[in-house]
């Protein structure tokens, strides 16, 4: 099956740094990947959609000089947290999409700012 | 806003219990997903449903989408502890984004 690599699986950073994290897919191209965000209990809130070779949309309320998505290839999109601070402190998880409608989710990362 | 309702948020039940799970909005999906998801993991993808009035089997899971394609559900056949997880449906609006919204969630437990 379809598989999607994220790293790291769990950073935890000083506040005010930035943090990338990867989303691979490595057994398939993917031209559009989903970057979602997830609090403790909590159901996953879609971030921003990442396209190939174009800017990335964000959602409503999302911040996009705080979250800097890039898509540089078919196989691999990065978010990058700017300044972070506590409050960014979450799990995030990245999707790559497949043939329409099925997307394969990665493993999701652990952000812990102090 | 949250598009997608889950209920119940929370189930503990005994092993060999039956349980519904419900995925409910005022708004139309062109396609309706059904994940698990472990802690400290990412989603696994149980079932696409497309079609109004769909019903799809996976083992003792059933999955239905409503005919109006605003709705599903999920009903698990004599749970097993290994069913535990959060359960989370997640609709396509009929835009042809492809964009998944994801329900609130359900939070089961199944005891031995």
């Amino acid at each position: 099956g379809a598989v999607v690599s994220q790293h790291p699986s769990w950073v935890i950073c000083k506040s005010g740094t930035s943090v990338k994290i990867e989303c691979r897919s490595l057994d398939f191209q993917a031209t559009t990947m989903f970057w979602y965000r997830q609090f403790p209990k909590q159901s996953l809130m879609l971030m921003a959609t990442s396209n190939e070779g174009s800017k990335a949309t964000y959602e409503q309320g999302v911040e996009k000089d705080k979250f800097l998505i890039n898509h540089a290839s078919l196989t691999l999109s990065t978010l990058t947290v700017t300044s972070a601070h506590p409050e960014d402190s979450s799990f995030y998880i990245c999707s790559a999409g497949l043939a329409g409608w099925v997307q394969y989710f990665g493993a999701g990362t652990r952000l812990s700012v102090l | 806003t949250q598009l997608l309702e889950q209920s119940p948020q929370f189930l503990s039940i005994q092993e060999g219990e039956n349980l519904t799970v419900y995925c409910n909005s005022s708004s139309v999906f062109s396609s309706l997903q059904w994940y698990r998801q472990e802690p400290g993991e990412g989603p696994v993808l149980l079932v696409t449903v497309v079609t109004g009035g769909e019903v799809k089997k996976l083992k003792r899971l059933t999955f239905q989408f409503g005919d109006a394609r605003k709705d599903s559900s999920l009903h698990i056949t004599a749970a097993q502890p290994g069913d535990t997880g959060l359960y989370l449906c997640a609709g396509a609006r009929a835009s042809g984004t492809y964009k998944y919204i994801f329900g609130t969630g359900t939070r089961l437990k199944v005891l031995a």
